[in-house]
């Protein structure tokens, strides 16, 4: 079945760089999803990467895949106090409907 | 365009009451998806509901929970006799009708139920 694990916890300083990391078990053709949620607010679409790409970058953010580990993670570069928040990997089948969510990564970015 | 719309966002009801949760897609948008999370947890799959359809329930709890999405107006996801478990935020999501090949479906701001 589809399984998604990240790390709970990230606390970087801010000016650097965060790292998060996501681990899944689907084989199949899949889009990759990182998500980011604030206090209380709603999930936000931060970028999302097909199984076939081995890398995509927007901006201050970019996303590594490798498919041979099934291990992606999302860089973002010049951390920001606003960064702060949760990160959720999440994946879909192609053709399927049903996105698997991760448990989140909680970054604190310290000033 | 107005986004995914949820209402309320915040819930309150004592143990017993009936929670209703409702959830207007974005314009031209026929599926929704409504998605649970729990307390320090990521979001889990519930329902999957086209057009006066459900598609799949398999996320769904067997008693209490039920949803709907009619031909006209939001979708509702309905949760009978509420228990302190249920206290949660619920998401809505939703998607063209080319689901299949769509790269994203669009998440609501949810609704934090708190049970009391």
């Amino acid at each position: 079945g589809e399984d998604v694990e990240q790390s709970l916890f990230l606390s970087v300083r801010e000016g650097d760089s965060s790292v998060i990391n996501c681990t899944y078990t689907d084989s199949s053709s899949t889009y990759l999803y990182w998500y980011k949620q604030e206090p209380g607010a709603g999930l936000q679409l931060l970028t999302y990467i097909f199984s076939n790409m081995d890398m995509k970058q927007d901006q201050r953010l970019t996303v590594l895949l490798n498919k041979k580990d099934k291990h992606l993670s999302l860089r973002i570069a010049d951390t920001q106090t606003g960064d702060s928040a949760i990160y959720f990997c999440a994946e879909r089948i192609v053709g399927g409907f049903k996105t698997i969510f991760g448990a989140g990564t909680r970054l604190f970015v310290k000033a | 365009n107005a986004g995914v719309m949820q209402n309320p966002r915040h819930l309150v009801r004592r143990r017993g009451q009936e929670a209703r949760l409702r959830c207007s897609p974005m314009k031209g948008h026929s599926h929704v998806y409504w998605y649970r999370q729990l307390p320090e947890e990521g979001l889990k799959f519930m329902v999957y509901l086209q057009k006066e359809n459900i598609i799949d329930e398999s996320g769904m709890p067997k008693e209490r929970f039920s949803a709907e999405f009619p031909k006209e107006g939001p979708s509702i996801l309905r949760i009978q006799q509420v228990v302190r478990g249920d206290s949660a935020a619920y998401f809505c999501a939703s998607s063209p009708p080319t689901a299949g090949m769509n790269t994203e479906a669009f998440f609501g701001q949810g609704t934090r139920l708190t049970v009391v």
